[in-house]
């Protein structure tokens, strides 16, 4: 199987940006996806693919990959951005067979 | 509107059984995948498993496999996760999702409200 890491916590000024860091080696060949989580909800989508948000979700998110590195990154963060962020990659294992990063709790200050 | 609607909290004991249910409505239930990720209080998400209900194929994460049975009826638009015994370890949320079209990077793009299991003696 593979792992993925985050880092657990990172804080963005209101209105700047910040980047949250997903590392795994099935990043090399699988694309991450990404999504917000907010205390006593469901987790929700932000950020697929390449760089593909679901509809209704503000442009302020984008995504990127370089090598074994996925990056979320959330430009003019609001408050209501303040949440858990998980990223999703295939396992090593291939087809249908996933694994979670640890999370980055983001708070906005 | 496309939904998945989880079955209501559960308080069980330890060693007894439980099947929670995931009802999708609004779009072709057979033809996406459905995955179980659990939530254990104050934790991370982990991925449980996942069912393709048009022909039942199923796949398990090595930390799941044998703990717990994914199955899903088309005839009703509905998957399950069950357990045959549970024990305190198994006190979590627990959450059924879509697997989206985009084969690029498998996006769980619609996910249930989540279902709360309390394993207590």
């Amino acid at each position: 199987s593979s792992e993925l890491t985050q880092d657990p916590a990172v804080s963005v000024a209101l209105g700047q940006t910040v980047r949250i860091t997903c590392q795994g080696d099935s990043l090399r060949i699988y694309y991450a996806s990404w999504y917000q989580q907010k205390p006593g909800q469901a987790p929700q989508l932000v950020v697929y693919a390449k760089n593909k948000r679901p509809s209704g979700i503000p442009d302020r998110f984008s995504g990127s990959n370089s090598g074994n590195t996925a990056s979320l990154t959330i430009t003019g963060a609001q408050a209501e951005d303040e949440a858990d962020y998980y990223c999703k990659s295939r396992d090593s294992n291939g087809n249908h067979n996933y694994v979670f990063g640890p999370g980055t709790k983001v708070t906005v200050l | 509107e496309v939904q998945l609607v989880q079955s209501g909290a559960e308080v069980k004991k330890p060693g007894e059984s439980l099947k929670i249910s995931c009802r999708a409505s609004g779009y072709s239930f057979s033809t996406h995948w459905i995955a179980w990720v659990r939530q254990v209080p104050g934790k991370g998400l982990e991925w449980m498993g996942i069912i393709f209900p048009g022909d039942s194929d199923t796949r398990y994460s090595p930390s799941f496999q044998g703990q717990v049975t994914i199955s899903a009826d088309h005839s009703v638009s509905t998957a399950y996760l069950q357990w045959s015994s549970l024990t305190a370890s198994d006190t979590a949320v627990f959450y059924c999702a879509r697997l989206g079209d985009e084969a690029d990077s498998d996006p769980f793009d619609v996910w249930g409200q989540g279902t709360l299991v309390s394993v207590s003696s």
